[in-house]
């Protein structure tokens, strides 16, 4: 059964680095997402990803965040400049076209020191 | 954000008896409503769904039931197995669209004993 990937499983990081997270959405899917989940809290929304274009983003989506499909596979969420306050689980999710449900990878567990 | 509400943080139930989870929701935008599983350590599994437009939906030992007056959704399992025990999250999306960005609830803990 075709699934969503994310690479690191976990990726411990220094304040102020760059990091880039990345995930391979199923196949044929469309439409892309990242969320995240901070410990103990709801999974929030980040970002969602069509067309190779942004379709929308949260408050938490700003400047420090960005997403890319480099290629027929991939797709990443760099963080620019990590603070501790981003240290959380982080999902990919992809979805079909016409399609409802969206479907999630296993995480990214980062951990900004 | 308090959109989308589990107001149970945790529930027990006895293998073979029905476990009822409960979601509640505020928002009369969201047009399609979700529900995952989640072990710890790995990603929501998608379980079942259901369109805003419809008041049941049945996929196996899997219910779920929608009461848009009330903005309240339930997922029912029957009869449920100790591999049932994770954490299960409703979700809701809004935007009428097909990317819509899910909210998710705060999660309920089910524990299945055998």
């Amino acid at each position: 059964e075709p699934e969503v990937t994310q690479t690191p499983s976990h990726q411990v990081t220094q304040m102020g680095q760059e990091v880039i997270l990345r995930c391979v959405p199923i196949s044929n899917h469309l439409y892309f997402y990242w969320y995240r989940q901070i410990l103990g809290q709801k999974v929030e929304f980040l970002v969602s990803f069509y067309n190779n274009e942004i379709s929308e983003k949260s408050e938490i989506f700003d400047d420090q965040f960005s997403v890319e499909r480099p290629d027929g596979s991939n797709f990443t969420l760099k963080i620019r400049s990590t603070k501790l306050e981003d240290s959380a689980m982080y999902f990919c999710a992809s979805s079909g076209l016409f399609a409802n449900e969206q479907f999630f990878g296993p995480g990214t567990r980062l951990t900004v020191l | 954000d308090q959109q989308v509400k589990q107001n149970s943080p945790s529930l027990s139930v006895q293998e073979g008896r029905i476990s009822i989870l409960n979601c509640d929701y505020t928002n009369s935008m969201f047009d399609y409503f979700l529900w995952y599983k989640k072990y710890p350590a790995e990603g929501p599994t998608f379980l079942i769904s259901i369109s805003s437009i419809k008041d049941k939906n049945e996929d196996g030992r899997f219910t779920v039931f929608l009461n848009k007056s009330a903005k309240h959704l339930s997922l029912h399992i029957v009869p449920s197995q100790p591999g049932d025990s994770a954490v299960y999250f409703c979700a809701a999306r809004s935007g009428g669209t097909s990317y819509g960005k899910l909210t998710f609830g705060q999660g309920t803990i089910l524990t299945v004993h055998p």
